[in-house]
């Protein structure tokens, strides 16, 4: 079974330069999240997706920052534009449906931001 | 507010030595409780968990247990090997509506042969 793909898993961009991070969750999961972990530190929720539907959006910096999971599979989480502080390593990760709630929850390797 | 408190890193050990990383939260309700593991180049993988007071989650040769009187989930291990070099984090969810996943900052552990 294919694990959640993540692209590109490196990008170095100028600031104020736009980003995309595109993940493919596993087959079946209706459940997509986008994680924020910064050097050093542990992940920090930035959305969650059931199905179609953004239900938590509240850490998600939304004047740079958007993402979209249309047709409930693969997501696009944006930067635009990038700052300086965004360079960190951006986690995609998925469960099936109701088991999101156990916090069994599927990484993929991750895309590392490096912004000059 | 809710939050885990994870041992500072690099942990370093010699193979077969005996693993302790220390992990204690602070939450508002009644959590359950993970272990994760980053090995490198690799995505986040589930270790363990426990849901529940007393409850030990193991895999691996690895143990932890969900010590609630001491608000505490210490990862063991009897005898590490190379191959459990990586990054071990700690992490709560809260049954609340929000189902969020709080991790601690984690921590390293390198092993020698």
């Amino acid at each position: 079974e294919a694990g959640v793909v993540q692209s590109p898993r490196y990008k170095i961009i100028e600031k104020k330069q736009p980003v995309a991070f595109w993940c493919n969750p596993i087959s079946g999961h209706n459940t997509l999240y986008w994680y924020l972990q910064n050097l050093g530190q542990g992940p920090e929720l930035l959305i969650r997706y059931e199905n179609e539907e953004a239900v938590d959006d509240s850490q998600l910096p939304k004047d740079r920052f958007s993402a979209e999971r249309l047709k409930g599979v693969d997501s696009t989480l944006k930067i635009q534009p990038a700052e300086l502080g965004d360079s960190a390593v951006y986690l995609c990760a998925s469960s099936p449906e109701g088991a999101g709630n156990t916090g069994e929850l599927f990484f993929g390797e991750g895309s590392r931001l490096t912004v000059l | 507010g809710n939050s885990v408190t994870q041992m500072e890193g690099p942990v370093t050990l010699s193979e077969e030595a005996f693993l302790t990383i220390n992990c204690t939260y602070t939450a508002t309700g009644y959590p359950s409780l993970f272990w994760y593991v980053q090995y490198p180049g690799e995505g986040l993988q589930l270790l363990l968990k426990a849901t529940k007071a007393d409850d030990k989650g193991s895999n691996k040769g690895f143990e932890a247990t969900y010590r609630k009187e001491t608000t505490s989930f210490h990862l063991e291990k009897g005898s590490v090997q190379v191959s459990d070099s990586a990054v071990y984090f700690c992490a709560l969810i809260l049954m609340d509506s929000s189902y969020k996943l709080i991790f601690g900052s984690g921590t390293r552990l390198l092993v020698r042969p």
